[in-house]
């Protein structure tokens, strides 16, 4: 299997469920990060892992936990949502950190309901 | 202010025709560069072009081409003979190698009908 895979591909959740979202790349990338698409807006860069470590947050709510046990896989732990986190939560990887310069691979997305 | 702004929302075409995809960008960085994204219904991004500031040769592949112009900072991006397949909605980027930033334009999505 190659290219960034994401799971689930579609999750609903209430507002006090705890759930995970997992994504994988076999890409050989050091830099993993995670996006969120909402309607009619931009990509909106949450989180930025660079070998493991954590290099950006973009001042995302707490509710949003991000896990990076090694460069291959990245977990996007959710707790508490709220409607408006509703959105495709979006992976992506690069080969390094050097300023954003390197291309960056996506995964398909996972399709995020809060109710 | 946006750094990336793609102004049409939503181009609607017939198939074979060509279309011409819109990207204005901003930035203080001498050293930059921009990027185009096709995300088709299914949800991924595809990567299409990398570019730098300091290439300024315009790209053609395939049916795709791209035109680079520092004097107006504008990245377009040309499909010739649109196909239905080419339905999508494109992002165009841009990252800044001193500022460390990266950013998303609000995409275009293109319709092709047969």
């Amino acid at each position: 299997e190659t290219g960034v895979t994401q799971t689930p591909r579609h999750l609903v959740m209430g507002m006090t469920n705890k759930k995970s979202l997992k994504c994988e790349q076999h890409l050989g990338h050091n830099a993993m990060y995670w996006y969120k698409q909402s309607a009619k807006k931009p990509l909106e860069l949450m989180f930025v892992y660079n070998f493991k470590e954590q290099t950006e947050n973009n001042s995302v709510p707490s509710r949003f936990s991000p896990e990076c046990p090694n460069s291959s896989h990245l977990f996007l732990h959710l707790h508490t949502l709220q409607p408006e986190d509703s959105a495709l939560y979006l992976c992506a990887s690069s080969p390094r950190l050097a300023g954003y310069t390197d291309t960056q691979y996506f995964g398909p997305g996972t399709r995020l309901t809060v109710l | 202010a946006q750094k990336v702004t793609q102004a049409q929302t939503e181009i609607s075409v017939v198939e074979k025709e060509d279309v011409t995809l819109d990207c204005v960008y901003e930035t203080r960085d001498t050293t930059y560069y921009l990027f185009w994204y096709k995300q088709p219904p299914s949800g991924e991004l595809v990567f299409l072009i990398r570019r730098n500031s300091f290439d300024e040769q315009n790209e053609i592949s395939g049916r795709y081409s791209w035109n680079f112009q520092k004097s107006t900072s504008s990245f377009n991006f040309t499909i010739t003979a649109s196909q239905v397949v080419d339905s999508a909605v494109y992002f165009c980027a841009l990252s800044e190698n001193n500022f460390n930033k990266f950013y998303f334009g609000s995409g275009t999505k293109l319709n092709v009908k047969p």
